[in-house]
């Protein structure tokens, strides 16, 4: 079964800064890999995802993530973060065939301090 | 296009009774997935309809249940509430082509509350 680890739970970062979160994956092949973002109270959007090709993926936002298949990693990264990022982003894979089945790490929550 | 839809956005019910959460997908999605989001759970697969057939479901007692209309849209049906059934429940969908799915689109849940 496949399994995602989000190792960092809360990030404080300043405006303008850069900004990576992580996420290591587990899974026999190559999955299929999404990163969300939460506002509170609020549903899931999608920022990016990796199905297969250029392992650097540009998302919205200009958030952009790098698969890295030797080291089982999805990272997450934006250049400079503004303040209207903070939020909580899930990283999640879905395997072939059930791409929407997915399963998520716990959640990072990001603060932006101004 | 709009987005995909859920109902009610709030709904509180008594341990013991039931809960009807309802999901409209996306025009032309055929899948609709459920997720419970409880605090200090995470997010967790629920269940998953295509095409009116439930294909997965996840770790969850027969008490959580669900159908999809012949229009896509879903329910998710809780019997016999408990308290640690409170949670945000997102719905998603996602477009089956050629039989295989892509991305999920998420609404912005349905928060369940039991009391």
């Amino acid at each position: 079964a496949q399994s995602v680890t989000q190792p960092d739970i809360h990030i404080t970062v300043s405006e303008g800064a850069s900004l990576e979160l992580r996420c290591n994956y587990s899974y026999g092949a190559t999955p299929y890999l999404f990163w969300y973002v939460q506002s509170p109270g609020q549903g899931l959007q999608l920022l990016l995802k990796y199905f297969s090709g250029d392992t650097l993926v540009q998302g919205i936002k200009g958030f952009e993530a790098e698969f890295k298949r030797s080291q089982s990693s999805f990272n997450l990264r934006k250049p400079s973060v503004h303040w209207s990022d903070a939020a909580e982003y899930f990283c999640a894979v879905g395997v072939l065939g059930t791409a929407s089945k997915l399963t998520f790490g716990t959640g990072t929550r990001l603060q932006v301090t101004l | 296009e709009a987005g995909v839809t859920q109902s009610p956005t709030h709904l509180i019910k008594t341990r013991g009774q039931q809960a009807t959460l309802r999901c409209s997908p996306i025009s032309g999605h055929t899948s609709v997935y459920w997720y419970q989001q409880a605090l200090g759970l995470g997010l967790q697969f629920l269940l998953w309809y295509d095409e009116g057939e439930e294909r997965n479901r996840g770790n969850f007692p027969p008490r959580f249940s669900g159908r999809q209309f012949p229009n896509y849209s879903s329910e998710l049906n809780v019997n016999a509430l408990e308290l640690e059934d409170s949670a945000l429940y997102l719905c998603a969908s996602s477009p089956n082509r050629n039989g295989r799915n892509t991305e999920a689109f998420f609404g912005q849940g349905t928060r369940l509350t039991v009391v």
